[in-house]
């Protein structure tokens, strides 16, 4: 079975410096694709970045990006230049190349200190 | 506004209750899910709907009963909810590798 796993519940991080959140996964699949998820205060799940498993570079969006190791099983989000505006809660999600189906996380809360 | 609208926002009922939550979509996505959210928990997959396939969560009890007429509009019907039901339900909807969320309904059992 697929699980994801994010061992820090809660994170903080000061304005314009970087935070690394943590993701570890579970699967005995070989081609999947890893998300980083942000949960702002209205709730609505935003995308922040994605990665195919077949792909070794890691995946890069602005001021994020991942450290994607598949033969560790981990996913870390680093987030570059914190802003006030990244402050949610951050889910780590795995979703398999042929299925419906998403796995996600328990979710790491990020403060942002001004 | 995401393009999934869920409604309401907010809502408590009782234990008696029956009550509907509702999403649309718009965007042309031809798969539909609820995902049920609580504190401290991954996100809970309860029911899919797409042209391929229906999936349910056979740990969701009987009481949450979806109902999915066309490829915009999904519902997750309620009826004799318990206390541990109240939770964040979220919405989603997908067109190949995209996926859109909605801004939830909470729930609140009483």
């Amino acid at each position: 079975a697929q699980t994801v796993t994010q061992s820090q519940p809660e994170m903080s991080v000061q304005e314009a410096e970087t935070v690394t959140l943590s993701c570890t996964y579970d699967t005995s699949e070989s081609d999947y694709y890893l998300f980083w998820y942000k949960q702002p205060p209205s709730r609505q799940m935003i995308l922040v970045i994605r990665q195919e498993a077949y792909k070794q570079q890691n995946a890069t969006e602005n001021r994020f990006s991942v450290n994607f190791q598949k033969a560790a099983k981990s996913f870390s989000l680093k987030i570059s230049d914190s802003q006030l505006g990244d402050a949610a809660m951050y889910f780590c999600a795995y979703r398999t190349n042929t299925g419906n189906q998403f796995y996600f996380g328990t979710g790491t809360s990020l403060t942002v200190i001004p | 506004e995401t393009g999934v609208t869920q409604t309401p926002r907010h809502l408590v009922m009782g234990m008696t209750n029956k009550k509907s939550l509702k999403c649309e979509q718009h965007l042309g996505h031809n798969a539909m899910y609820w995902y049920k959210q609580s504190a401290k928990k991954p996100l809970e997959l309860m029911f899919v709907y797409s042209l391929e396939e229906r999936v349910e969560n056979n740990s969701v009890p009987s009481r949450f009963s979806p109902e999915c007429p066309n490829s915009s509009h999904l519902f997750l019907h309620l009826h004799t909810l318990q206390p541990e039901d109240s939770a964040l339900y979220l919405c989603a909807s997908r067109l190949g590798d995209f996926y859109t969320f909605g801004s939830g309904t909470r729930l609140t059992v009483v």
